[in-house]
């Protein structure tokens, strides 16, 4: 399986700023995914990351609160932007490889103030 | 939106016993994905199965995907310490191409 690294570990950040995930992967992939894990609870998808073209975001994820880049085919980000303690979260991506199977990377763990 | 149903929600056994976990949905999953957990890592996979009825081993564990594509269970044999851990189960819903539905997990703690 792909090897999965995602950028910070984790971090502590103020109310009202950004902060930017980067995901890289050992090798191309097609299919690239961000997901959120708020605490004590599932995982929750947030959008497709789409190399070259807008993420496909699902209910209740907009581009402006989380924007997405990819792209190429081993690297994405993921941005909370004006961040509130309720997005304190693990945010995690996935890429999914030939066999539709997706694997997750070690996950950025997410305290805002 | 889509559910997958995961019991039990917390389990609490004995080292070196057998452990039973089981998704259940009202829709239909072209496949089934069991992942674990570890605090502060992300999901690990541990089975994947691909067709209705497949029954699938990873060394003490075993999964099977129903054959109404609707359910899946893990067993997981012999329990030992670091068995410990939540385990997720997710779903790919036919017609909904790559995106995963997660269950609400499992937790195991194993007295030892």
């Amino acid at each position: 399986s792909a090897v999965i690294s995602q950028k910070p570990s984790r971090d502590i950040c103020q109310r009202g700023t950004s902060l930017t995930i980067q995901c890289q992967v050992d090798s191309q992939v097609t299919m690239m995914f961000w997901y959120r894990q708020q605490p004590g609870q599932s995982l929750t998808l947030i959008a497709t990351a789409n190399q070259g073209s807008e993420a496909t975001y699902e209910s209740g994820f907009v581009i402006d609160k989380f924007p997405i880049s990819r792209p190429n085919l081993t690297f994405s980000t993921l941005t909370v932007s004006n961040m509130s303690p309720e997005d304190s979260s693990i945010y995690l991506c996935s890429v999914e490889d030939r066999t539709d199977t997706q694997y997750f990377g070690p996950g950025t763990r997410l305290t805002v103030l | 939106g889509q559910q997958l149903n995961q019991s039990p929600q917390s389990m609490f056994i004995q080292e070196g016993e057998d452990v039973s976990m089981n998704c259940t949905s009202s829709s239909i999953f072209n496949t089934w994905l069991w992942y674990k957990q570890d605090p502060g890592e992300g999901p690990v996979l541990l089975i994947a199965l691909y067709k209705a009825g497949e029954l699938t081993s990873n060394g003490r564990l075993t999964a099977q995907f129903g054959i109404t594509r609707k359910d899946s269970f893990l067993n997981i044999s012999a329990s030992i310490p670091s068995d410990v851990g939540i385990y997720f189960c997710a779903g790919q819903l036919a017609g909904y191409g790559n995106k995963l539905v997660f269950g609400a997990g499992t937790i195991l703690r194993v007295k030892s």
